[in-house]
This record gives C-alpha cells, structure tokens and sequence, in this order.
C-alpha cells in the first residue's frame, strides 16, 4: 500500500531531451509537491500545487512545469534538459487546512526519482 | 518570513554516542515542526513532530521538543546506532500551510 508513488526510480537521458516524471498517491491528499534535491543533499521546493492553487517557486526555470490530470496525480514535465537537471526528485504530499486553523497534518514523500542528463 | 536553519554537518559518532542536532525557526503565528530522517537511497520519512510549544515528540529512541522561547526544536538521542546512519532534516509547517525544509545534517554512526 505504497502512499506516494513516483516513476520512474532512475531516468537516464541526453541533453536537449524532454521527459515525465509521474506522481501519485493514495492518501486523499489535497496537496501535492514536488523537491529537488542535489547531491549535497539539499531540499528546494519547485512546486505546490493543490485544485485552486499553483505556487511556483519563481528560482525554477519555465522548462520545469506540473500537470495535474487528477487531485491524486502531479506529473513534472521537463523541457530541454540540461546537465544542472541532474539530481533526485521527490514528490510529497499533504492535507490543506484552512488558513489559521493548527495544522497537524504531515507531509508524505515518494521514493524519489534520480534524473541523470549526460 | 519563515525560515528553519539546523547544524550543519557532517557529523560523525561512535555507537552508543549522545546524539543532538540543532535546530531554529523563524516563524510567525504557531507553526507545527516536524523532523524527517532519509535513509540512503530513500526518500523522506517523517521521524517526529510537535504542533505546540513544550510538546515533545519521540520515535525511535529520538526526541525533540518544541521550544517557543528559544524558537528551537533540536532532536537528541541517547545512544545512536550504526542503523541511525541518514540524513535529518528539520522541517516547519507554517500557518499558511506552506512547509519550509533546513539543508538538512548528515549522520554517520561508526561501530
């Protein structure tokens, strides 16, 4: 009963490429995500996404975008990759609460996707 | 804004060791703090967490307790393992809902 699914685990690619990387999960969330995470191990934000709202963070280039078919779903499309693209990707998700209610709620993360450009 | 800033590593420790691992926030309003563990080759678990000043949370051995005051929830263990072995992150989820990492410490625990 895997929570938050991505695929592929490894992608291996050629510069100037465009590649998906897909997302799903079983929770019921309401709020999806997705990291990049580098080889010195550091977490950057790209994306949230939930059905009203995308927030972007403005540091990720317009090559990187989110399509969401379904709440259960976030895919991160890549345009013309570039050897910087190289790094593991996380999808992560979690339940919205309403603004200025105590949130408990947890964040979930996938297996991650390790994106090789060469 | 919101921020989280933990030590960084690495940090290295024999088996049995005391572990502690710094972390602060900067926040406004009543943020919950977590803290997640990654293991090599996986993704993020969450480890622990707190929704309210004073509280403690614990798992595994480990435990962190969240310190208004001094805007810190640094995680402690008292005898770590080689199995311990990852990288922590410490994590806040801000009132707006928004979830900001710190760069996370790497662990090696040594027999």
């Amino acid at each position: 009963d895997t929570a938050v699914s991505q695929t592929p685990k490894y992608l291996v690619t050629q510069m100037g490429n465009d590649k998906s990387i897909k997302c799903e999960q079983n929770l019921g969330h309401d709020t999806m995500y997705w990291y990049k995470q580098d080889s010195k191990k550091f977490l950057k934000i790209m994306f949230s996404y939930n059905n009203k709202e995308l927030i972007i963070n403005e540091t990720v280039p317009n090559r990187f975008s989110p399509k969401s078919p379904d709440k259960a779903h976030l895919n991160l499309h890549i345009n013309s990759l570039e050897l910087g693209d190289s790094a593991v990707y996380f999808c992560a998700s979690s339940a919205r609460r309403s603004r200025g209610q105590n949130s408990t709620d947890t964040q979930y993360f996938g297996p991650g996707t390790r994106l090789t450009v060469l | 804004g919101n921020s989280v800033t933990q030590m960084e590593g690495p940090v290295t420790l024999s088996e049995e060791a005391f572990l502690t691992i710094n972390c602060t926030y900067t926040a406004t309003g009543y943020p919950s703090l977590f803290w997640y563990v990654q293991y090599p080759g996986e993704g993020l678990q969450l480890l622990l967490k707190a929704t309210k000043a004073d509280d403690k949370g614990s798992n595994k051995g480990f435990e962190a307790t969240y310190r208004k005051e001094t805007t810190s929830f640094h995680l402690e263990k008292g005898s770590v393992q080689v199995s311990d072995s990852a990288v922590y992150f410490c994590a806040l989820r801000s009132t707006g809902n928004q979830f900001y990492f710190g760069t996370g410490t790497s662990l090696t625990v040594i027999p």
